[in-house]
C-alpha cells in the first residue's frame, strides 16, 4: 500500500526566504505526482504536476522535483511572500493513471511579513 | 466558468438518517473522485469513477456508496451515517488520469451526531 509522508508538518519563515517542502512515498511505481495548495475553508488548487518520466517542473517562483527511484519529491518556493501562507499537499497517482490517489498529510506554511 | 460544485456545503445530521452529497462538473471530465479530509490523516480517497457506470473503491469506502449514471454527476451516498463519518468531504474531477488538471470542489463539512 502506498504511503506518502510530508515533513515538516508545519513551517514558519520570514518573508523573502527561499524554502523547500518535502514529500516522500513508499512505492516508486507511480504515474505522476501533483503538488496542491489548500487555503483555510477552501478546496485544493493544483500547483505543479510531474509525470513519472520527468525530473522537475517550474511555474513562476515554484519548482517541483521528482526522484522516483528514491521515492522523493520537493517543492521549492523562492522569495516567499505572506500570500504563500497555506497548507501544501502532495499526491501520487498509481501506475496507469487511473488508480488510487494517495495524499500526504501536508505541510502548513506560514510566511511572516 | 469551469468548476466542480458540491452541495450542500455544510450539513448536520443524525445517526442513521440517509443522506446524499451531490457533485457536478461542467467540464466533461471522465474521471471523478470523492475524498474525505480528517485532521492528522490528510485526504483519503473514498471512491473514484473512470467513466459512466465505472466505479471503484478507494482506501476508505466502508459506509459509502456512489453512482455514475451521467458523466457530469457523481453523488456520494451515506445510507446510515455514523459519527465517525463526520469529516470534510471533497469531490474532484479531471479529464484524463486522476491528477492531471484536477479540479476540486469547495468541500462539504458533514457532522453526524
Amino acid at each position: 500500500k502506498q504511503e506518502v509522508t510530508q515533513i515538516p508538518a508545519a513551517l514558519s519563515v520570514p518573508e523573502g526566504e527561499n524554502l523547500v517542502l518535502n514529500c516522500s512515498f513508499t512505492d516508486s511505481a507511480i504515474y505522476n505526482l501533483q503538488w496542491f495548495r489548500q487555503d483555510p475553508g477552501k478546496g485544493l488548487t493544483s500547483l505543479l504536476l510531474i509525470q513519472s518520466s520527468q525530473r522537475e517542473q517550474t511555474s513562476g517562483r515554484l519548482n517541483a522535483s521528482l526522484d522516483k527511484s528514491s521515492g522523493r519529491s520537493t517543492l521549492y518556493i523562492a522569495a516567499s511572500q505572506p500570500g504563500d501562507s497555506a497548507t501544501y499537499l502532495c499526491a501520487v497517482n498509481g501506475v496507469g493513471g487511473y488508480q488510487k490517489v494517495t495524499f500526504g498529510t501536508g505541510t502548513k506554511l506560514q510566511v511572516i511579513p | 466558468e469551469a468548476q466542480v460544485t458540491q452541495n450542500p456545503r455544510y450539513l448536520i445530521t443524525v445517526t442513521g438518517k440517509k443522506l446524499t452529497v451531490t457533485c457536478s462538473q461542467n467540464m466533461n471530465h471522465e474521471y471523478m473522485s470523492w475524498y474525505r479530509q480528517d485532521p492528522g490523516l490528510g485526504l483519503r480517497q473514498i471512491y473514484y469513477s473512470m467513466n459512466v457506470e465505472v466505479t471503484d473503491k478507494g482506501d476508505v469506502p466502508e459506509g459509502y456508496k456512489v453512482s455514475r449514471k451521467e458523466k457530469r454527476n457523481f453523488p456520494l451516498i451515506l445510507e446510515s451515517p455514523s459519527p465517525n463519518q463526520t469529516s470534510l468531504y471533497f469531490c474532484a474531477s479531471s479529464p484524463r488520469d486522476s491528477l492531471t488538471e484536477a479540479f476540486f470542489g469547495q468541500g462539504t463539512r458533514l457532522t453526524v451526531v
